[in-house]
This record gives structure tokens, C-alpha cells and sequence, in this order.
């Protein structure tokens, strides 16, 4: 079956340090992927997607991702870290004409001043 | 921009009791989904619908019914509400199977 996993449901660091969250995700066929962030009691808020063409893909809020085929990924990365960063991040994929997105369990990301 | 509009945002019912948790989109999508949220799981597709007419079981779909009343909207009913069903609810829309564009959450406690 197809899965999406995000290790470490909890990352913590400091200010001004980089941020790296971890995506993978299992499937034969190339998905389209994305990351999503969800500030308390709100919505989720697309950051990033990568569907074709340059596997390096740049986001709102200075993240940027990079698809790697043949390790299955898709991390998200931010140089700096900012104390509005703190949030929940989820990475969720989907398969052309399946039509829905699968998601990942969330990390939980807190900024220390 | 209204986006996804949910409603309500909040709601507590008692076992056994039903109800109908409302989503509508002004985007003109074609696929609407609903999803629940709950603690270390991530999100979890209830059922969803490609297109106007039509809907499919997602995950997680035991205990809910769905309708497609129209292409904007899409509505989500518990029969007979359990325990279990205590979760935040998302409405989510998109075209094809690019990015969705979420509501804001329906909190839903059955005591």
C-alpha cells in the first residue's frame, strides 16, 4: 500500500538554526508531493509542492524541498529558523489520477529562543 | 476570498446523537474530500468525491455518510455518534490532483 512517513513526530531548535524535517514515502509510481503547515487551531496552509520538473522546489517562508528519487523523499528544509516557524508540518502525497492526498503523521516543530 | 467555508466550528454531542457537518467551496473544484485529524495519526481520509455525483470511500469511512449536494458543496453526516468519533474534521477541495486548499476545522467531542 502507499504510505507517506515523517520521522520525528517532535523536532526541536534553536532560533536562527536550520531546519530539517524528514519525509519518505513509498510507492513505484512518481507521486506529486507536498508540504503542509498547520498553525494552532487553523487550517492547513500549503508551503510547497513539487509535481514535475526541478526536484529542487522553493516555498513560502524561506522553506525549500528537494525530490529524491531513488531514496523516496522529499525533506523539508528552512537555512534559519524563525520563532513564527513554530507549527505542525505534514507531508502528504498523491498519485496522478488517484486524486487524493495521502498524509504523513506530522512533526511538530518548536523553536528555542 | 472565502475559500473552504466549514460549519460549525465547534460541536459536542452525546452518544448516539447525529448530525451534519457542512463544507462549501467558491474555488469551482471538482473534488472535494473529507478528512479527521487526530493526535500522532496525521490526517486520515474519510471519503472523498472527484466530481460532482460521485463519492468514495476513503480510510476511514465507517460510521459516515457523505453527499455531494452540489459542486460546491459537500456534507458529512454521523448517524449515530460514538466516542471514537472525537476528532477534528477538515474539508478540503482541489482540481485533479493538485493541491488542496483546506477549511479552518470542525472540533467535534461525543460525550
Amino acid at each position: 500500500a502507499q504510505s507517506v512517513t515523517q520521522l520525528g513526530s517532535h523536532v526541536s531548535v534553536s532560533e536562527g538554526a536550520l531546519v530539517l524535517l524528514r519525509c519518505n514515502y513509498s510507492s513505484s509510481v512518481p507521486p506529486y508531493l507536498f508540504w503542509y503547515v498547520q498553525y494552532p487551531n487553523q487550517g492547513l496552509q500549503l508551503l510547497l509542492k513539487y509535481t514535475t520538473g526541478a526536484t529542487l522546489v522553493k516555498g513560502i517562508n524561506g522553506f525549500e524541498a528537494e525530490f529524491k528519487k531513488s531514496e523516496t523523499s522529499f525533506h523539508l528544509t528552512k537555512p534559519s529558523a524563525h520563532m513564527s516557524d513554530a507549527a505542525e508540518y505534514f507531508c502528504a502525497v498523491s498519485w496522478g489520477g488517484a486524486q487524493k492526498l495521502v498524509f504523513g503523521q506530522g512533526t511538530r516543530l518548536t523553536i528555542n529562543p | 476570498n472565502a475559500g473552504v467555508t466549514q460549519t460549525p466550528k465547534f460541536q459536542v454531542l452525546k452518544t448516539g446523537q447525529s448530525m451534519t457537518l457542512q463544507c462549501a467551496q467558491d474555488m469551482n473544484h471538482n473534488s472535494m474530500y473529507w478528512y479527521r485529524q487526530d493526535p500522532g495519526m496525521g490526517l486520515r481520509l474519510i471519503y472523498y468525491s472527484a466530481s460532482e455525483g460521485t463519492t468514495d470511500k476513503g480510510e476511514v469511512p465507517n460510521g459516515y455518510n457523505v453527499s455531494r449536494l452540489n459542486k460546491r458543496e459537500f456534507s458529512l453526516r454521523l448517524e449515530s455518534a460514538a466516542p471514537s468519533q472525537t476528532s477534528v474534521y477538515f474539508c478540503a477541495s482541489s482540481e485533479g490532483a493538485f493541491s488542496a486548499a483546506f477549511g479552518n476545522g470542525t472540533r467535534l467531542t461525543v460525550t
